[in-house]
């Protein structure tokens, strides 16, 4: 398809379990961003890849939550041990330009809405 | 650190009235400033963007934003709202490391007829 697309739509899990959640970019596009967006809140930053360089990290919860992108293409999000305050929608991004002051366009995906129980 | 105050909650407005929604920023250099809008089971999609030059800028869907240094404001305008505008609206700034856009809590727009 020619925007980005994320899987699951919806997940459900109860806590303790581990979830992956994935990201198929625009093709091409060298930037890849994951963010968090708890209910009723702003979209807040997890992490960014440039190509399959995992650049900044520096949004991820807590060690439980591991990104990768290892071929600069689909991006895996993966949350261990799910807790209920890991319930939100997980957005994931792509920009065509690579690091430097974000001047191009993110376009984003519908989100992958987790649930735990 | 940079952030995003965005401080009407929500917003109500009838259909062919004007628009105007508040986006106050904290940055120490000249931000990169924009404007993304989120419909029901879509995706976030940009609306317009502020970089340099002129402090008036337009975007898509018949929108248009202003710049103000001196107020560290970018709100968000559009003379005549359609039912169709109806959504949540999110003003964000780019990170000094160029590795994120800080996303502002957002401001839910409802239109009445």
């Amino acid at each position: 398809g020619a925007g980005v697309s994320q899987s699951p739509r919806y997940k459900v899990a109860k806590r303790g379990q581990d979830v992956a959640l994935r990201c198929d970019p625009i093709s091409g596009h060298v930037s890849l961003f994951w963010y968090q967006q708890a209910l009723g809140q702003g979209p807040e930053f997890l992490t960014y890849f440039q190509n399959e360089a995992q650049l900044d990290k520096s949004g991820l919860p807590s060690d439980r939550f591991f990104a990768e992108r290892p071929e600069g293409s689909v991006s895996t999000l993966k949350i261990q041990r799910t807790q209920q305050e890991d319930s939100a929608v997980y957005l994931c991004a792509s920009s065509l330009r690579g690091q430097g002051k974000i001047t191009g366009e993110l376009f984003f995906g519908e989100g992958s809405r987790l649930t735990v129980l | 650190a940079q952030s995003v105050t965005q401080p009407d909650i929500h917003i109500t407005v009838s259909e062919g009235a004007s628009l105007e929604l508040r986006c106050n920023y904290s940055y120490g250099a000249t931000p990169y400033l924009f404007w993304y809008v989120q419909s029901p089971g879509q995706g976030l999609q940009l609306l317009l963007k502020y970089f340099s030059g002129d402090t008036l800028v337009q975007g898509i869907k018949g929108f248009e934003a202003e710049f103000k240094r001196s107020q560290s404001s970018f709100n968000l305008r559009k003379p005549s709202v359609h039912w169709s505008d109806a959504a949540e609206y999110f003003c964000a700034v780019g990170n000094q490391a160029g590795t994120a856009l800080i996303f502002g809590k957002g401001t839910t727009l409802s239109v009445s007829s």
